[in-house]
């Protein structure tokens, strides 16, 4: 049965601070993961990943994948209040299907 | 970037009557588009898979007959909840996968409320 994990399940950071998000995986036929931000409404995308090793980029936000280590961190560099949310992981492991989403990280930022 | 709609944004209804919800792609051709559901505090769980121009594939422990899904065309994918409860209340969301790539892109949501 496919699995993603992520850790920790809460987190609690002052603002400025420099956090980073885990999540790991074992699935069949991996494609890709992505990682998403859900505020009150829907998730947004942020990042997909296919590639190991290979850091995506935007703005604080960066991530990277480790295929060896079936692993990939979400960081978030000078964290704001408005990063707070929960983040979400999710692998593709056969394209044309759903994907899996882990539980969620959901991350506090207090001033 | 993609968009995908859900229309209504929110819902009360009374218990046993029915409730159609929908999601819309609005710039792109979404030949599958996913449902799924959340409760508070808790991850998305996928309820079925909707391809178009065939029937929806459920998973497991969701039952067809009360959540019925129609994809009739490349834009759009319903979301019908029929005979509501008290414990169908929750937060549906749905998602549409362009067609040629594996971004999922998401719809607002849809906070569905029985009473």
């Amino acid at each position: 049965e496919d699995k993603v994990v992520q850790s920790p399940l809460s987190l609690v950071v002052h603002e400025g601070d420099t956090v980073t998000l885990n999540c790991s995986y074992e699935v069949t036929n991996f494609r890709s993961l992505l990682w998403y931000k859900q505020e009150k409404k829907a998730p947004t995308f942020l990042f997909m990943l296919t590639s190991s090793g290979i850091e995506k980029k935007s703005g604080r936000l960066s991530s990277i994948l480790d295929k060896k280590e079936l692993s990939s961190i979400l960081n978030i560099t000078a964290t704001q209040t408005g990063d707070s949310a929960i983040y979400l992981c999710a692998v593709d492991a056969n394209s044309g299907y759903a994907l899996n989403f882990g539980k969620g990280t959901s991350l506090l930022v207090t001033p | 970037g993609a968009v995908v709609s859900q229309h209504p944004s929110r819902v009360i209804c009374k218990s046993g009557t029915s409730v159609k919800i929908e999601c819309r792609s609005l710039d792109f051709q979404a030949t599958t588009m996913f449902w799924y559901r959340q409760f508070p505090k808790q991850s998305l769980m996928l309820m079925a898979t909707s391809n178009e121009g065939s029937k929806a594939t459920y998973e497991q422990g969701v039952e067809k007959d009360k959540f019925l899904i129609n994809h009739a065309s490349l834009t759009l994918s319903t979301l019908t909840v029929t005979s509501a409860h008290p414990e169908d209340s929750s937060f549906y969301i749905c998602s549409a996968r362009v067609a040629a790539g594996v971004e999922q892109y998401f719809g607002p949501g849809t906070r569905l409320t029985v009473t």
